[in-house]
């Protein structure tokens, strides 16, 4: 049971550059998350998907586009990237959408992006 | 503008003594909250949670408390033992909704 697993681990970009950071799950989950973590900020959230089939805007999605590809993948994808969009990118993913009892959200190791 | 804030970067303390981290929140509507502990180059991990009809939940070592009229939660980890050290997120929701999560604080618990 792998969890949550990401790819890359590292990437670094030039502005104006796209890329796919690549999330999948194994535990059956039907909602699934992505952050973004910057100093001094937390955890913000990127764009989440309830279940298969759907996407919603998190808090800071400008810049960003998602995919769920099935139950298990949930894809993000920067179409032109700016030095403002280097972080770290955390997925997670939950058996309900924002559930809180019982089975809180599983991250990934996430992806440190670095955008020159 | 920050709806969960932990005001301290960070905290060391001796081995055996008791591990307090703060956090605090600014929007009333928030009626669950979470602590999360983050080791490096791993993603964050559920670590204890309290809904806002308690004031206090423990599990093992870590005690929650909640004292919603000054909107303010604090971990407590006692005793506090080396693999404690780690970076503690705090988080607020309102049910159903998104998860806010303060920016952390780096507990180093010294042998």
């Amino acid at each position: 049971n792998a969890g949550v697993t990401q790819t890359p681990k590292f990437q670094v970009l030039k502005t104006g550059q796209s890329m796919t950071l690549q999330c999948a799950q194994d535990m059956n989950h039907n909602s699934m998350y992505w952050y973004r973590q910057d100093p001094g900020m937390g955890l913000r959230l990127i764009y989440y998907s309830a279940s298969e089939g759907t996407t919603d805007k998190g808090e800071v999605p400008n810049g960003y586009n998602v995919s769920r590809l099935n139950k298990r993948e949930f894809s993000l994808r920067l179409e032109s990237a700016a030095p403002s969009q280097t972080s770290v990118y955390f997925c997670a993913s939950s058996g309900d959408v924002f559930q809180i009892y019982n089975n809180e959200q599983f991250f990934g190791p996430g992806t440190r992006l670095t955008v020159l | 503008d920050q709806q969960v804030k932990q005001n301290s970067p960070s905290l060391s303390v001796q081995e055996g003594r008791i591990s307090i981290l703060n956090c605090d929140y600014t929007n009333s509507m928030f009626d669950y909250f979470l602590w999360y502990k983050k080791y490096p180059a791993e993603g964050p991990t559920f670590l204890i949670s309290i809904s806002s009809i308690k004031d206090k939940n423990e599990d093992g070592r870590f005690t929650v408390f909640l004292n919603k009229s000054a909107k303010h939660l604090s971990l407590h980890i006692v005793p506090s033992q080396p693999g404690d050290s780690a970076v503690y997120f705090c988080a607020a929701s309102v049910t159903g909704n998104q998860f806010y999560f303060g920016t952390g604080t780096s507990l180093t618990v010294i042998p």
